[in-house]
């Protein structure tokens, strides 16, 4: 009965490649993020979706493509994989997209680009 | 520079000590400030949440503070354990926005 899920957990790939990151959660959510933390344990936001409406686009290289089949799904594309994407992406929740709100994190997905 | 920090960036502390960690913000205007804790491998739990007008509120053994006129917010650990090893995280949120600027983070480290 996991809240919010992600995978893989682990993905180790060469540079150049495309891979994808699936989210899903289950807590009748109507917003989602994704987030990237670098080796420094920085979170910083890359995209939002509220009802698979994007709301939050954050200066992130267009090679990152999410994509929100559905208000409890919403992925990541990354095309041309390169050395600096390395890093942990979580995806997120909330109940609305308001400041108030609470974020139900996933348990991130360390990507690992050779 | 980012608008909130945290400090002490880590700290280790014997278990059953108490510690205080800090969170100094420059967003402005305010709308709330959450205290998240993210265990290694995991990803960030909230602990807490203050508005602008909340001084102090408690969650079992953490309590956090703000001080909205000097934009600072601490949270303080009681009787800390060994579960209590994590980063911990202060999340500041404006109005009328959609954004959550997280701070640097704060890593704790409890030995026995």
């Amino acid at each position: 009965d996991t809240a919010v899920s992600q995978t893989p957990k682990y993905l180790v790939t060469q540079m150049g490649n495309d891979k994808s990151i699936k989210c899903e959660q289950n807590l009748g959510h109507d917003t989602m993020y994704w987030y990237k933390q670098d080796s420094k344990k920085f979170l910083k936001i890359m995209f939002s979706y509220n009802n698979k409406e994007l709301i939050i686009n954050e200066t992130v290289p267009n090679r990152f493509s999410p994509k929100s089949p559905d208000k409890a799904h919403l992925n990541l594309h990354i095309n041309s994989l390169e050395l600096g994407d390395s890093a942990v992406y979580f995806c997120a929740s909330s109940m609305g997209q308001g400041a108030g709100n609470e974020q139900f994190f996933g348990p991130g997905t360390r990507l690992t680009v050779l | 520079k980012n608008q909130v920090e945290q400090s002490p960036q880590s700290l280790i502390i014997l278990e059953g000590k108490n510690c205080t960690l800090q969170c100094n913000y420059t967003v402005s205007p305010f709308s709330n400030l959450r205290w998240y804790k993210q265990d290694t491998g995991r990803g960030p739990v909230s602990l807490t949440i203050m508005t602008f007008s909340e001084n102090t509120k408690s969650n079992g053994r953490y309590t956090a503070t703000l001080d909205a006129d000097t934009k600072q917010s601490s949270l303080h650990i009681t009787a800390s354990q060994l579960s209590d090893s994590a980063s911990y995280i202060c999340v500041v949120s404006a109005p009328g926005t959609y954004k959550y600027i997280f701070g640097t983070g704060t890593r704790l480290k409890v030995l026995a």
